[in-house]
């Protein structure tokens, strides 16, 4: 069980376009779902952390307006990067937390975006 | 501030041990866990110590000791497959994860 997926699992796109990447938790369902980005050699960022039906809470330096994160449902959460550029390339993760498994987080396989 | 602190990168020998030392200094401890993560891919979930004491889980093993706010990972008979990164995260009181920037672990035959 605690199956996180995401879609897609890699993206290439042009400099200035939008790119949605969704986060699904497959049998449980999410209360908390958390994004992060990692760009190589480097350990996880935390970018928000977003809780069902509510705003996303976004760490220092992360711009809001340029990720934008929804999580409409339980079990799904989608974080569109606007306007995208060479600099957001990176690997994108997301984890779920559920709502019996209150400490454990579960990662999806993550989205690896490539800004031309 | 949070802070947690592990080795940039340790070798290992195949069918040796290794530990991996992760200490921390939080708000609040709410558990601290122990992540794999193989070159570009997602971390997989290996350990989880809540309370003091050593965690045994087939060839991994992961200690935990709260008032010295000190933990390692025990990875016995080491296997080329194990060649990854090790995260340290601890859960603080707001119940976010604290990250450390992991522990590269090189296995050499």
């Amino acid at each position: 069980g605690a199956v996180v997926s995401q879609h897609p699992s890699w993206v290439i796109c042009k400099s200035g376009t939008s790119v949605k990447i969704e986060c699904r938790s497959l049998d449980f369902q999410a209360t908390t779902m958390f994004w992060y980005r990692q760009f190589p050699k480097q350990s996880l960022m935390l970018m928000a952390t977003s809780n069902e039906g509510s705003k996303a809470t976004y760490e220092q330096g992360v711009e809001k307006d340029k990720f934008l994160i929804n999580h409409a449902s339980l079990t799904l959460s989608t974080l569109t990067v606007t306007s995208a550029h060479p600099e957001d390339s990176s690997f994108y993760i997301c984890s779920a937390r559920g709502l019996a498994g209150f400490n454990e987080q579960f990662f999806g396989p993550g989205t690896r975006l490539t800004v031309l | 501030g949070q802070n947690i602190d592990q080795p940039t990168e340790m070798t290992a020998t195949e069918g040796a041990i290794v530990q991996i030392n992760c200490t921390y200094q939080t708000s609040g401890f709410n558990g601290l866990f122990w992540y794999q993560q193989h070159a570009g891919e997602a971390p997989t979930f290996l350990s989880y110590n809540v309370l003091d004491g050593l965690e045994e889980k087939g060839r991994f093993s992961s200690f935990l000791s709260r008032s010295k706010g000190y933990s390692y990972l025990l990875l016995k008979e080491l296997q080329m497959k194990d060649s990854a990164s090790y995260l340290c995260a601890v859960l603080d009181s707001n119940y976010q994860l604290i990250w450390g920037a992991g522990t590269k672990l090189i296995i050499k035959p």
